[in-house]
């Protein structure tokens, strides 16, 4: 069984602090995705990692996949209180045909 | 907006009945999966369709049931209804059936059972 570990679980700064979060697992995976989800909202895209050790940058946001493809982290410098949010990272293994969901970091950003 | 819509929005019902719920997936998406999210719980994923044809399935009731249909819209249906099914649903879609494509999601239906 595939599992993505997420830490921390919950996260609450003030603004304009910076942050990391985590997405580990024991397991390879194809690519993996992270997701921001607001409060009674649907999950919504970020990024898609696909290379060992790529990283990618959306404006404040810097995402980092692992080089052997394990792990992942998110990096949110200068945070604002518009990044607060469920932060759910994806693992997708297209050999076995399925995607694993981490359980997700819920970040508050106070003003 | 990721292009997944989903119907309604909200619902309310009383234990013992059933409702479904409907998704239709990004314009040339063939696959819809549908997850269950609880307050104390992550998305746990129910069951995936691709092309009309069930792929995969997960922790789904017995209860509840899917189908998609040839317009590749998808409704979940969800029976008998108890208490602890009050919870989010999403659909999401994605493009092909492998199951580890970067997947679309929904605004969700919010069910609550009283």
């Amino acid at each position: 069984t595939q599992l993505l570990e997420q830490s921390p679980q919950f996260l609450s700064i003030q603004e304009g602090e910076n942050l990391t979060v985590y997405c580990n697992s024991s397991s390879v995976f194809s690519s993996l995705q992270w997701y921001r989800q607001e409060p009674g909202e649907g999950p919504v895209l970020l990024v898609t990692v696909v290379t060992g050790g790529e990283v990618k940058k959306l404006k404040r946001l810097t995402f980092q996949f692992g080089d052997a493809r394990k792990d992942s982290s998110l990096h949110i410098t200068a945070a604002q209180p518009g990044d607060t949010g469920l932060y759910l990272c994806a693992g997708a293994d297209t050999n076995a045909g399925k995607s694993t969901f981490g359980d997700g970091t819920t970040l508050t950003v106070k003003p | 907006d990721s292009g997944v819509t989903q119907t309604p929005k909200h619902l309310i019902t009383a234990t013992g009945q059933r409702v479904t719920l409907r998704c239709s997936p990004r314009s040339g998406d063939l696959s819809v999966y549908w997850y269950q999210q609880s307050l104390d719980q992550g998305l746990q994923f129910l069951i995936q369709y691709y092309n009309g044809e069930e792929r995969a399935k997960g922790n789904i009731l017995e209860r509840f049931s899917a189908q998609q249909f040839p317009d590749l819209h998808s409704e979940l249906n969800l029976s008998s209804l108890e208490l602890g099914d009050s919870a989010l649903y999403f659909c999401a879609s994605s493009v092909g059936a492998g199951g580890g494509e970067t997947q679309y999601f929904g605004p969700g239906t919010r069910l609550l059972v009283l």
